[in-house]
Parts: C-alpha cells; structure tokens; sequence
C-alpha cells in the first residue's frame, strides 16, 4: 500500500521569508500524481499545486514550487515570500495514475507566518 | 470552477439517532466520490469510495453498517451515520473527481466539509 509521510508536524517563518515542506512517499507504482493541499482554519481543501510523475520538470504555481526527487520518492513545497494568508494545514497527497482516484494524505504540516 | 456541495456543515445529533450528510457536484458529473473523516489536528483518513450506481468500497476498519454511503446519482452522494455515537463526532468531508477527461488528468475537487456532534 502507498503511504505518504511528511515529517515536519509544525513549521514556523518569517513574513516574507521562504519556507520549505517536507514530504517523502511509497510506492511501487511507477506512474503517480503527488499534491499539495492547504487546508485554512474554514477547513476547505485547497490545491496548492500538483506533480505528474511522469515529468521531470518541477511544477511551479506562482509562490510556490516543488521539489520533486522520483528517485528519493521526495516531494518537497516551497513556499517563497511567505504571506499572512498561507498559515494553514498543509498536506502532502499521492493519487495513483491508473484504477482508484483515492488521494492518500500524509500527516500534514501546521504552518504558522509570523508577522 | 468545478463546486462541491456538502450539506449540512454543522449538524448536532442525539446518541442513537441516524444523521444524513449529502454530497453534490454542482457543476458537474461524478461518477465516483469519496468520503473522509478528519479528526482534531489530524490528517484525511478514507473511509469509503462511493460510486454511482452501485455499491460503495469501504477502507479495513470502516464499519459498513454504521456508515451507509449512497449513490444514486451522478451529481449526488450520501453519507448516513447510523445509531450516532458520541465518538462518531468529527468533521466529515467528500470529494469528487470530474468525469469525462482523461483518467490521468481528473481533477478532484473537495466539498466544505461538515461538522458532525453526537450528544
């Protein structure tokens, strides 16, 4: 079964600062999708930014960047210029490309923006 | 965008009584949703995936019984907590994927959750 671990419970920055999430996964599937989820104190889930594994490029979506190391199952977020508004939950999620579109969600990372 | 509706988003029920939660895609078909529970400060933890039309697939450890998922539509899911428990308190929320594109390129949108309080 696939798992997904992210390591770092509690993260803290500087407004303005970079910070990055760590996130590590297994699998024996070759082909996969990774995400990042932020889940704001309402709760809702909302997608960050998603990874195709079958591409080598690094997504990027504005502030925000992975760094994606297949070959590690590594799957880290950077989050550049850090803002008041991106303190949430953050979750690392793997989905298999083929049969089930479950998401498997790691612990999740509480990240807090100091002012 | 694709939208998610779950309803209710706060619900307080009796030990012992049935409490139904719906899940609706708004904006499109779905052919499958998914149901997760979320504890305090904890992570999504699957509990069953609902498909249209027919039985839904629970996760080990889910009683089938207690939560009964329907899908009787390609815009509508339900989740009914049976015989409510006070332990059956948590924040219960589902996703659906968009039917119609390339598998590898579904795209899953999540409802606003609900909260679910058992007295």
């Amino acid at each position: 079964a696939q798992t997904v671990t992210q390591s770092q419970p509690e993260m803290s920055v500087q407004e303005a600062e970079t910070v990055t999430l760590s996130c590590t996964y297994d699998t024996s599937e070759s082909d996969y999708y990774l995400f990042w989820y932020k889940q704001p104190p309402s709760r809702q889930m909302i997608l960050v930014i998603r990874q195709e594994a079958y591409k080598q490029q690094n997504a990027t979506e504005n502030r925000f960047s992975v760094n994606f190391q297949k070959a590690a199952k590594s799957f880290s977020l950077k989050i550049s210029d850090s803002q008041l508004g991106d303190a949430a939950m953050y979750f690392c999620a793997y989905r298999r490309s083929q049969g089930a579109q479950k998401l498997v969600f790691g612990q999740g990372t509480r990240l807090t923006i100091n002012p | 965008g694709a939208v998610v509706s779950q309803h209710p988003s706060r619900v307080i029920c009796k030990s012992g009584t049935s409490v139904k939660i719906e899940c609706r895609s708004l904006d499109f078909q779905a052919t499958t949703m998914f149901w997760y529970r979320q504890f305090p400060k904890k992570s999504l933890m699957l509990m069953a995936t609902s498909n249209e039309g027919s039985k839904a697939t629970y996760e080990q450890g889910v009683e089938k019984d207690k939560f009964l998922i329907n899908h009787a539509s390609l815009t509508l899911s339900t989740l009914t907590v049976t015989s409510a428990h006070p332990e059956d308190s948590s924040f219960y929320i589902c996703s659906a994927a968009i039917l119609g594109r390339a598998q590898g390129r579904n795209t899953i949108y999540f409802g606003e959750g609900s909260w679910l309080t058992v007295v």
